[in-house]
């Protein structure tokens, strides 16, 4: 089992400039998370996806958008990026258990490490 | 959520039992408290996860007391590897939508020491 993968791992952009991040869940997992980590700090909620579709958002603006695939991975974009977008990227998959209405323990990648001169 | 709130630091030496206290007074019925466990520049890894008393796995211990305001996460006998930043987290739980996004806060900075 591969695990949660993310990529790529490393990513130098330029302030204005559009990114896109790749997440493919761990086997058997149907519900993909995405956080931003800024250095020193705790991760940050950006969104959740189920069923191809944005279930819950954090506190971040619309320049951060995302998308699930059929296959349950996920993308990650960023628009119009700012010096203060520089962070590690995580994505963490789960199961949605529909018989008990909760999702199972977070399995969280590697990481994107995005940095914006 | 309720808050958390724990040590930022904390040292301790290789063999040694480690005990963080997390508090969360403000914990609802549908709240479990969750600890994760990250490595720098790794994400972070799932330890352990409670609802009330004690439960324990292959890695650590994990203490709720009745009234579930706070819980420790014990980790036996330490060594080098353990030296990591760990989140106390309050999930809830079973509110028909699906685990909310994960609240972190900033952690606790483990360092053990030969």
């Amino acid at each position: 089992d591969a695990g949660v993968t993310q990529s790529p791992t490393h990513l130098i952009k330029t302030r204005g400039q559009q990114v896109t991040l790749r997440c493919s869940p761990k086997s058997g997992h149907d519900t993909v998370s995405w956080y931003q980590q800024a250095l020193g700090q705790g991760p940050q909620f950006i969104f959740q996806y189920y069923e191809e579709e944005e279930r819950q958002r954090g506190n971040f603006p619309d320049r951060f958008s995302g998308h699930q695939f059929p296959n349950y991975s996920s993308e990650l974009n960023v628009n119009a990026l700012l010096l203060g977008d520089s962070a590690l990227y995580l994505c963490a998959s789960s199961l949605f258990r529909l018989d008990r209405r909760m999702n199972t323990e977070a399995f969280f990648g590697q990481g994107t490490r995005l940095t914006v001169v | 959520l309720a808050k958390t709130t724990q040590p930022i630091s904390m040292d301790s030496y290789e063999g040694q039992e480690v005990n963080i206290t997390c508090s969360h007074n403000n914990i609802a019925t549908n709240d479990y408290i969750t600890w994760y466990q990250q490595f720098p520049s790794q994400g972070p890894r799932f330890i352990i996860q409670g609802y009330k008393t004690k439960v324990t796995n292959e890695v650590a211990s994990l203490f709720i007391p009745a009234d579930r305001k706070s819980s420790t996460l014990s980790l036996p006998r330490v060594s080098l590897s353990d030296t990591a930043v760990y989140y106390c987290l309050v999930e809830r739980r079973g509110s028909g939508g699906g685990a909310d996004g994960l609240t972190f806060g900033k952690g606790t900075h483990l360092i053990i020491q030969p």
